[in-house]
């Protein structure tokens, strides 16, 4: 069974601290790994997708990969208010469906 | 389209009523997907189409709901016979390949 598992939170952070989101999968052969986010509410919203390891950061936003430990992270520098949220973690395998995690509440605290 | 529509974006249904549910995936998408999201919970698979493949429909919670997409484009999620647990949020989502979804706002099905 290919899973997905994120904490679920919630995870309260200051305004203006960093915010470290993670989430573990357990199928080797995933390809591809995806951060959305979704507001109360609302549709879920793609934030970040990351395929090789390591670093990629976009904006305030930066997305790690260790395929070797078999987890992927988001880091939300410079947290505000409006990064209030469920931060849901999707992973593909080999196929095109992907595996999602039931997401992390996030609350920015001003 | 630019996105992907969802029709209607709400809807109150009578139990045991029919109701059809509507998803216009982004033009020249190949793969097309529905999942259901109960309030507070995450997203639950129901089927998911991949071009003229056959659809996954391992998803599906029981035989009161079906799907179909034609053309290769609109798809219509049908639950027949509707109780009061199908109340939930439908989200309908196309992606190109082994990209990432795009979903569409929603559907909100009331059951009464």
């Amino acid at each position: 069974q290919k899973e997905v598992e994120q904490n679920s939170g919630p995870l309260s952070v200051p305004e203006g601290a960093i915010a470290s989101l993670n989430c573990t999968y357990s199928d080797r052969v995933s390809q591809s790994f995806f951060w959305y986010r979704q507001y109360s509410g609302k549709s879920p919203e793609l934030i970040m997708s990351i395929y090789s390891n390591g670093d990629k950061e976009d904006g305030r936003f930066t997305a790690q990969l260790n395929k070797a430990s078999q987890y992927v992270s988001l880091l939300i520098r410079d947290s505000q208010p409006s990064d209030s949220a469920t931060y849901l973690c999707a992973v593909r395998p080999s196929n095109y469906q992907l595996i999602w995690g039931a997401g992390t509440k996030l609350i920015i605290k001003p | 389209g630019a996105g992907v529509s969802q029709s209607p974006s709400n809807k109150v249904t009578e139990k045991g009523k029919d109701v059809e549910l509507r998803c216009d995936p982004i033009s020249g998408h190949t793969a097309l997907y529905w999942y259901r999201q109960s309030l507070g919970q995450g997203l639950e698979f129901l089927i998911y189409f991949q071009g003229n493949s056959a659809p996954d429909k391992s998803g599906l919670p029981s035989d009161r709901f079906s799907a179909e997409r034609t053309g290769g484009s609109v798809s219509t999620l049908t639950i027949q016979r509707t109780q009061q647990e199908d109340s939930a949020v439908y989200l309908c989502a196309s992606s190109l390949e082994k990209n990432g979804y795009t979903f569409g706002s929603g559907t909100r099905l009331t059951v009464v």
